[in-house]
This record gives C-alpha cells, structure tokens and sequence, in this order.
C-alpha cells in the first residue's frame, strides 16, 4: 500500500527561525511531490510543487526532494506567526492529469512570536 | 470570484437520510475530485472524474454516488447517512500539471 509518512509534531519554533518539515513516501514510481498548507478549519492551499531532485525556492519557502532516499522536505526561511498550520505532504505517481495525490497526515507547525 | 465552489458549507442531517453535496468550478479544468477529510485531518481521495469519466474510484461505499452534468461540475450524492460519514468533504479541480486548487470544503454532521 503506497503510504506518505509526516511527523504529526506540533512543531514549535520561534519567529524567525527556519521550520523543517519533512515526509518520506514508499512508492518508488512517484514522480510528483506536493506541500499544502492548511489552517484550521479551512481548506489545503497548494504552497510548493518539487519533480526533480534537489532544492526549489519560492520565496520564504524551499522545497528539497531526494529520490533516492524517498524523501521530500520543506523549509520555512524567516518563520512568522502566520505560518502556523497544518502543512501536508502529498505524493502523485503518474505525471500530467493521471493518477491521484496521496497525502500524509500532516505535520502542525506552530510559530511563537 | 471563487475558482472551486462547493455547497452548502454545513450540513446537519440524521441517520438514514440522502443529501447531496455540489461542486462547481470556473478554472476550465478537466478534472475534478472528492476528498474526506475525517476527524484526525486525514485527506483522503473518494472520486474523480476526467472529461466527465469516472478514473478514479477508491473503495468507498456504494452509497456514495459522484454525478457529473458537466466538466465544470461533480455533485457528491450519499444515501443512507451513517454516523461515520461525518466529515469535512472537498472538492478539488485540476488541469493537466496535476496542481489540485480545493474548494473551502463541506461540514457533514450526521446525529
């Protein structure tokens, strides 16, 4: 059964530090990595889409994948309270419009000011 | 001007009934999805349909239909209501690059 693996945390950093998070996936074929944010009581917001092996930066935020560990992270540069959430991890294993995300259980990220 | 609409945003309802959940949106996308979201925020897929086709269909129970009129629609009908139905049910819609954009979601409480 193809499984997405998140740390469901809380994890806690202070304003201003870097917040890893991080998600590991079993299916070898997967080809497309996606991170969502979600805040309570609202729907997933797509933050960051990795294909290829290594980092991808988008403003605050980089997305790094290592597929042959089967590993895919994000970093928060510069965290801020408002980027307290639910961020979820999500694996596709076609490429184009074909096949469907799966997605982890999330990992909590709260930011003290 | 909202790309994924889903409604209504709640739903209360008792055992045994048959609601509907509706879903449109305004991205010209060719596929659309259903999502679970249970009580310990797990995102699960039920559905979804490409060009008005069925391509997905993970193993749900059959008391939940997806009907779609139209690309730009997939209504979510679930008979029989059961305790464990009670969720947050999404919506999403994609096109092509496989980037999913969610609707803001459905309530379903079932007493």
């Amino acid at each position: 059964q193809k499984e997405v693996e998140q740390n469901s945390g809380p994890l806690s950093v202070p304003e201003g530090a870097i917040a890893s998070l991080n998600c590991t996936y079993s299916d070898r074929g997967s080809q497309s990595f996606f991170w969502y944010r979600q805040y309570s009581g609202k729907s997933p917001e797509l933050i960051m889409f990795i294909y290829s092996n290594g980092d991808k930066e988008d403003g605050r935020f980089t997305a790094q994948l290592n597929k042959a560990s089967q590993y895919v992270s994000l970093l928060i540069r510069d965290s801020q309270p408002s980027d307290s959430a639910t961020y979820l991890c999500a694996v596709k294993n076609y490429g184009g419009s074909q096949g469907n995300l799966i997605f982890g259980k999330g990992t909590k990220l709260s930011v003290k000011p | 001007d909202t790309a994924v609409s889903q409604t209504p945003k709640y739903l209360v309802t008792q055992m045994g009934n048959d609601k509907s959940i509706k879903c449109e949106q305004n991205l010209g996308h060719d596929t659309m999805y259903w999502y679970k979201q249970d009580s310990k925020k797990f995102l699960k897929i039920m559905f979804s349909y490409n060009n008005k086709e069925l391509i997905i269909n993970e193993t749900v129970p059959n008391r939940f239909s997806p009907k779609s009129p139209d690309k730009a629609h997939l209504n979510l009908h679930i008979n029989s209501l059961e305790l464990g139905d009670s969720a947050v049910y999404f919506c999403a819609s994609s096109q092509g690059t496989a980037l999913q954009y969610f609707g803001a979601g459905t309530r379903l409480s079932v007493l």
